[in-house]
């Protein structure tokens, strides 16, 4: 069964802190993606990445970092967490054709107190 | 640019009713388009998709999905739905740079 997990359901954080978020996937994908999920907002996508050590923006960048060392791992940053950025985060991953399902984690909730 | 609208937030049906979730999208290229459903407290799973070929798709557990390049619409229907199927439904196109655009999504309550 494949699967996307993600390091932990519920963060809570304070504003400043510098904040890491774990995605790991086991079907050897090569496209890894973060968004974030906001009530009324769907889902917008904050980057992705479409191989080992390679990362694109996506539409809200700001206030957030990547990193992909391992093509199973793909880690989200918060270099100082504000409270605009509580929200909940998902991680998805797929095969690099664009018709390709993305297959995604349960998420993160994330609260920046 | 793409963009996808659902034109519905809320969606309330009684149990064994018919439901349609409304999605519109805009596209200058060409559209691949597909329904995602999140149960409570999980994860975001593909419904359906429409790539090419017939403009009628359906999933495994009874939805389906009409293609209508006139309208630019992609609506999700279901001829009666069970209290399993309450989850939010989001709609998403893909933009000319393989990046998926979601909608604002549907939450979809079946009652008893």
């Amino acid at each position: 069964d494949v699967k996307v997990t993600q390091s932990s359901r519920y963060l809570v954080k304070r504003t400043g802190e510098k904040v890491f978020l774990e995605c790991v996937q086991d079907m050897d994908h090569e496209n890894m993606f973060w968004y974030r999920q906001d009530p009324g907002l769907g889902l917008r996508l904050i980057y992705f990445s479409y191989d080992v050590k390679m990362k694109e923006k996506g539409d809200i960048p700001e206030g957030y970092s990547v990193s992909r060392e391992k093509k199973e791992r793909f880690s989200l940053i918060l270099e100082s967490a504000s409270t605009n950025q509580t929200s909940m985060y998902l991680c998805a991953s797929s095969p690099p054709a664009w018709d390709n399902e993305q297959f995604f984690g349960p998420g993160t909730r994330l609260t920046v107190l | 640019a793409q963009s996808v609208t659902q034109l519905d937030s809320q969606v309330p049906v009684f149990e064994e009713a018919p439901v349609e979730l409304r999605c519109n999208y805009s596209s200058s290229v060409s559209v691949y388009l597909f329904w995602y459903v999140q149960y409570p407290n999980q994860g975001l799973q593909l419904l359906l998709k429409y790539l090419s070929g017939s403009t009628l798709v359906e999933s495994i557990n009874g939805f389906e999905a009409e293609f209508n390049k006139s309208q630019t619409s992609f609506h999700l229907r279901k001829p009666s739905v069970h209290i399993s199927d309450t989850a939010e439904y989001f709609c998403a196109v893909i933009s000319n740079t393989g990046k998926l655009i979601f909608g604002q999504g549907t939450t979809l309550q079946v009652k008893p």
